[in-house]
């Protein structure tokens, strides 16, 4: 049974930075591309980007491309999310998912989220 | 990359049955089979309800369909029930370097 739990709660000042780590267990970790999507407040879903692990290639939104990096450790089969320069808007639940199918898979690209992590909150006030 | 266009919200009775449209563009749920949708209860993580346009994951209840016609995509709840009262958001694969977009979401009420 595959499980992703993120780590916990984060409060951010405006300019700094925040790592949010998404652990998963129950599967092959490098077989799976890795999503991070996120919702503010009363908002919708926002897909930020992906980690290939099994390539260590990560894409990015264009909305978020140079301030967010996503990568993973095979070895603790961990992905993190990293955002900087932070500012209020960026106040929302940071989600990671996994992709399915398989990022090899014989039938196309990975193109739905299976499995969603329970969620962090990454709140940005002075 | 826009979000993807769905109503923002939708209501019926118990036993009813309820329609959801997710409209897009060529680039995205028109050009692929790709379409997915999630339920989302406050408070909690999306859950995958539908795939690949009209594919049901397992433990998904049979009143939960999907269709495509063009560039919209369809999900529809029939024999509506209390538990269904969620919002719903749609997504789809992209040919642009943003891959994946989701729609603007639904709220479900059931009366």
């Amino acid at each position: 049974q595959v499980q992703l739990v993120q780590s916990g709660a984060e409060v951010k000042k405006p300019g700094s930075s925040v790592k949010v780590s998404c652990k998963a267990s129950g599967g092959t970790f490098s077989s799976y591309t890795i999503s991070w999507v996120r919702q503010a407040p009363g908002q919708g879903l926002e897909w930020m980007g992906r980690i290939i692990p099994i390539l260590g290639i990560a894409n990015y939104a264009q909305k978020f491309q140079g301030r967010v990096t996503i990568t993973a450790d095979k070895s603790t089969s961990t992905a993190y999310m990293e955002l900087s320069s932070l500012r209020s808007e960026d106040t929302a639940v940071y989600y990671c998912a996994r992709t399915d199918p398989p990022y090899y898979d014989s039938s196309g690209p990975p193109r739905y989220f299976q499995h969603w992590g329970q969620g962090t909150l990454v709140t940005v006030s002075s | 990359q826009s979000a993807l266009t769905q109503p923002a919200s939708v209501s019926g009775s118990p036993g009813q049955s309820i329609t959801i449209s997710c409209t897009g563009t060529s680039s995205d749920v028109g050009g692929y089979n790709y379409v997915s949708w999630y339920q989302q209860h406050p408070g909690k993580a999306p859950k995958l309800m539908i795939y690949e346009v009209s594919n049901r994951p397992s433990g998904v209840p049979d009143r939960f369909s999907g269709s495509k016609s063009g560039n919209t995509a369809s999900l529809t709840i029939s024999g509506l029930q209390a538990e269904d009262e969620a919002d719903y958001y749609c997504s789809s694969y992209t040919s642009s370097s943003t891959l994946y977009v989701f729609g603007t979401g639904t709220k479900v009420t059931v009366l």
